[in-house]
């Protein structure tokens, strides 16, 4: 099994781009999650997914969207990059609620 | 002020020192807690995972809850170079939508051989 495996690894944009973070898990994980994590904050949830077909908000979802058509996938869209979205991005997925988060390798993203 | 406080560090030990790394919270609701370990350049991992109050050991790490100061702990005994990484801690209410994880800052450990 490869877990939670997230692409790209790395990304350099520049303000106004567009670009999708994917995330796909081989687990059969129903949630599904996106972390930003900056020096000093911790990991902050930006959006999660309880099934396909379902998202919803976290603690800091403006300037993000997400998608879940398929169960294994989960994807982050920045429509508009802003150097404030620098950071290192997160997927984590867990099977049911207060079980064990498996997280991705991470994407570090700089918007120049 | 943050629901999880933790202290972020770095903290720097000998070899064989034991590590105390602690966290404060303010949702008295919290019930579950976990210390996950996140190696440079790598995503965490759970370490330790506790229900409500008390001790759980695990080989040389030691969780504790004590939910009547809402302060959790975790500590190594012996520690190694390989321990050299941040520890976060991660909270949960009994009933969590979605299974939303509230986490601390992170406190960066360094064992010096």
């Amino acid at each position: 099994n490869a877990g939670v495996t997230q692409t790209p690894k790395f990304r350099v944009l520049k303000t106004g781009q567009s670009m999708t973070l994917l995330c796909a898990q081989d687990m059969n994980h129903e949630y599904m999650y996106w972390y930003r994590q900056d020096p000093g904050m911790g990991l902050r949830l930006i959006h999660y997914s309880v099934g396909e077909g379902t998202t919803a908000k976290g603690e800091v979802p403006d300037g993000y969207n997400v998608s879940r058509l398929k169960k294994q996938n989960f994807l982050l869209g920045l429509e508009s990059a802003a150097p404030s979205q620098t950071s290192v991005y997160f997927c984590a997925s867990s099977y049911l609620e207060d079980n064990e988060q498996f997280f991705g390798p991470g994407t570090r993203l700089t918007v120049l | 002020q943050k629901e999880v406080e933790q202290d972020p560090g770095p903290l720097s030990v000998p070899e064989g020192a034991i590590v105390s790394l602690n966290c404060t919270y303010s949702n008295s609701a919290f019930q579950y807690f976990m210390w996950y370990r996140q190696y440079s350049r790598k995503g965490p991992e759970l370490l330790m995972y506790t229900y409500s109050s008390g001790n759980k050991e695990d080989g040389r790490f030691t969780a504790q809850v004590d939910k009547s100061s809402k302060y959790i702990s975790l500590f190594i005994r012996d520690s190694q170079p390989s321990d050299s990484a941040t520890y976060l801690c991660a909270m949960s209410p009994l009933y969590n939508q979605g299974g939303k994880l509230i986490f601390g800052q992170g406190t960066e450990l360094s064992v010096k051989p």
